[in-house]
């Protein structure tokens, strides 16, 4: 079973750049996950998708933050403008539909320099 | 989500047990417990959850104090490639906005030869 996939894997900015980040999830996934890892610390949730509906953004900076799940299958997380405090992982996370095991599958990760 | 409580870091000796104990003092009766591990450059990995009965498969096992306010995650034999941030989460069991995990900082496993 191919696991979730995420592009690019690192990517280096100046501040006030634009970056996009991509997502796919496991196939029949309904749930995806944006999560936010900067150095040191646990994930942050920045955004939660059921199918193509957002159940939950309310820690994504949406003044520079936005993504979308159009189709309820891939996903694409941007900022625009970057700010260096953006500097971390971007994790993508999916998980089944249904009945809730806890289990989320995540990504490698897209790892974001800002300079 | 109930708050959890780890160790900044720990050190096991590989072949031995390693336990990682985590304090969950406020958990609510319908919140289990989760933990996932992260190994150094990659997205954290599931390993194993329970309610209040022991848990055990491949990989660990987990147990929770009777009164649900502790647990452990026990790695029988630790290898080098246990090596890693290990994450003590607690989350309702139900749809929508409850199936996200909260992490907090977790405890560096580091496994020694």
């Amino acid at each position: 079973e191919a696991g979730v996939a995420q592009s690019p894997r690192y990517k280096i900015i100046e501040k006030r750049q634009s970056v996009a980040f991509w997502c796919n999830p496991i196939s029949g996934h309904a749930t995806l996950y944006w999560y936010q890892q900067i150095l040191g610390q646990g994930p942050k949730l920045l955004i939660q998708f059921q199918n193509n509906g957002v159940v939950d953004d309310s820690q994504l900076p949406k003044d520079r933050f936005s993504a979308e799940r159009l189709k309820g299958v891939d996903s694409t997380l941007k900022i625009q403008p970057a700010k260096l405090e953006d500097s971390a992982v971007y994790l993508c996370a999916s998980s089944p539909g249904g009945v809730p095991t806890g289990e989320l599958f995540f990504g490698e990760g897209s790892r974001l320099t800002v300079l | 989500d109930a708050k959890t409580t780890q160790p900044t870091s720990m050190d096991c000796a590989e072949g031995r047990a390693a336990n990682l104990p985590c304090n969950h003092s406020t958990i609510s009766g319908n919140e289990y417990v989760y933990w996932y591990r992260q190994i150094h450059s990659q997205g954290p990995q599931y390993i194993i959850h329970g309610l209040k009965n022991n848990e055990t498969n491949e990989m660990a096992s987990l147990i929770i104090t009777e009164d649900r306010k502790s647990s452990t995650l026990i790695l029988p034999h630790a290898t080098l490639r246990d090596t890693a941030v290990y994450y003590c989460i607690v989350r309702g069991y139900s749809s929508g906005s409850a199936r996200q995990l909260t992490f907090g900082s977790g405890t560096q496993l580091t496994v020694l030869p």
